[in-house]
């Protein structure tokens, strides 16, 4: 389909492991952003592109997670030495540009990808 | 502090209506956001205010007021397929969102 994917879609680590989870935008979707749900919660942002300027990176919650990605293109979204509380789905969202003005631009969701660290 | 509060869970019975609220304070205020998440799913959007007033869409309406900081989903006729988590998210001056924990609706035959 057309939509955003996300893989894994399911991911099992050991604690202290690094992991890395990937993201592929709709097409002509300029903005991309990755949040945080931990079961029963809303969402946490974390990082936010907007074609090539400077990524928004206030919400990531430790230098341990970083975030890359290539002109208009894929995102990957990495988690050095994870710990437990970083268990949650993380899920990645496009929208063509990001709000301006009297315009919206809605979000489209990937499936998300189920992080689990022992 | 930026902050959205929407109640935890509510209870609805099928082919009734439902209102669901949402509060907000954010810095600087650009529009509100209602989305749906059925369970292990992604989020799916339903409506968008940035005016006062009320929006309808079939058998989902959205209401703003930005003077009171306030929102409502309201759900007419109720369906089962309906029972979801409902978020609300508004838009900051930067155009970030700020996302609610959601409202879990339970649909009752």
């Amino acid at each position: 389909g057309a939509g955003v994917s996300q893989s894994p879609s399911n991911k099992v680590t050991e604690k202290g492991k690094d992991v890395e989870l990937r993201c592929d935008p709709i097409s002509g979707h300029t903005a991309l952003y990755w949040y945080r749900q931990r079961l029963g919660q809303g969402l946490e942002f974390l990082i936010y592109f907007q074609g090539n300027s400077a990524p928004d990176k206030s919400g990531l919650p430790s230098d341990r997670f970083s975030a890359e990605r290539t002109g208009e293109s894929v995102s990957t979204l990495t988690i050095q030495r994870t710990q437990q509380e970083d268990s949650a789905v993380y899920l990645c969202a496009s929208s063509l540009r990001r709000n301006s003005g009297r315009s919206y631009n809605e979000q489209f969701f990937g499936p998300g990808t189920r992080l689990t660290v022992l | 502090g930026q902050n959205i509060d929407q109640p935890t869970e509510m209870t609805a019975t099928e082919g009734a209506i439902v209102q669901i609220n949402c509060t907000y304070q954010t810095s600087g205020f650009n529009g509100l956001f209602w989305y749906q998440q059925h369970a292990g799913e992604a989020p799916t959007f339903l409506s968008y205010n940035v005016l006062d007033g009320l929006e309808e869409k079939g058998r989902f309406s959205s209401f703003l007021s930005r003077s009171k900081g306030y929102s409502y989903l309201l759900l007419k006729e109720l369906q089962m397929k309906d029972s979801a988590s409902y978020l609300c998210a508004a838009a900051d001056s930067n155009y970030q969102l700020i996302w609610g924990a959601g409202t879990k609706l339970i649909i009752k035959p």
